[in-house]
């Protein structure tokens, strides 16, 4: 039962290089997140994918597109990185009924760091 | 925007109860409060979800006064392993872009 899995695990980049992370989840979940989180600032949401085909802004969705490949894949793509991105960077999945009120599954994170 | 307030960090010792209250004076009549857990290099997991009175599951109780402007998550005997960033979710009922965690309660169990 793997739930949401992200990879990579850990990445380096340079300034100026770009990456995409992937995530899925295999819970026929219809709802999907990326969030980061930085030290003492929480958990702020990047972008949501309420439903397969649709993406939508959260908190801070500057410098970061993304991806809802189907309904098991939502994929975050830095396409310059900046050193303000280092970060970790966590995926979330969760049926989609009545947002907020749902239950997310994360996966366990991507560590970022941009030199 | 619905904006909890919690402590930023509460010390136990293991087999004591622990409480962690949460503000959220600008909760939304349709809005669930949900508590998670994280631990260090891991994605924050479900607790427990209620939205007034009193739920109680395997891991946790959590508590709602009647004008719902706060809830308390209950840890009963604590142990080390409870050690983890608590945090309160309240949402409001205008869409997925309010879905932030805010800062957590650091909980520390010691010995």
């Amino acid at each position: 039962n793997a739930g949401v899995t992200q990879t990579p695990k850990f990445q380096v980049l340079k300034t100026g290089q770009s990456m995409t992370l992937q995530c899925a989840q295999d819970m026929n979940h219809n709802s999907m997140y990326w969030y980061r989180q930085d030290p003492g600032m929480g958990l702020r949401l990047i972008y949501y994918s309420a439903s397969e085909g649709t993406t939508d802004k959260g908190e801070v969705p500057n410098g970061y597109n993304v991806s809802r490949l189907n309904k098991r894949e939502f994929s975050l793509r830095l396409e310059s990185a900046a050193p303000s991105q280092t970060s970790v960077y966590f995926c979330a999945s969760s049926e989609g009924r009545v947002p907020p009120n749902e239950k997310l599954f994360f996966g366990s994170g991507t560590q970022l760091s941009v030199l | 925007l619905a904006k909890t307030t919690q402590p930023i960090s509460m010390d136990s010792y293991e087999g004591q109860e622990v409480n962690i209250t949460c503000s959220h004076n600008n909760i939304a009549t349709n809005d669930y409060i949900t508590w998670y857990q994280q631990f260090p290099s891991q994605g924050p997991r479900f607790i427990i979800q209620g939205y007034k009175t009193k739920v109680t599951n395997e891991v946790a109780s959590l508590f709602i006064p009647a004008d719902r402007k706060s809830s308390t998550l209950s840890l009963p005997r604590v142990s080390l392993s409870d050690t983890a960033v608590y945090y309160c979710l309240v949402g409001e009922n205008s869409g997925y872009s309010t879905l932030t965690f805010g800062k957590g309660t650091m909980l520390l169990v010691s010995p």
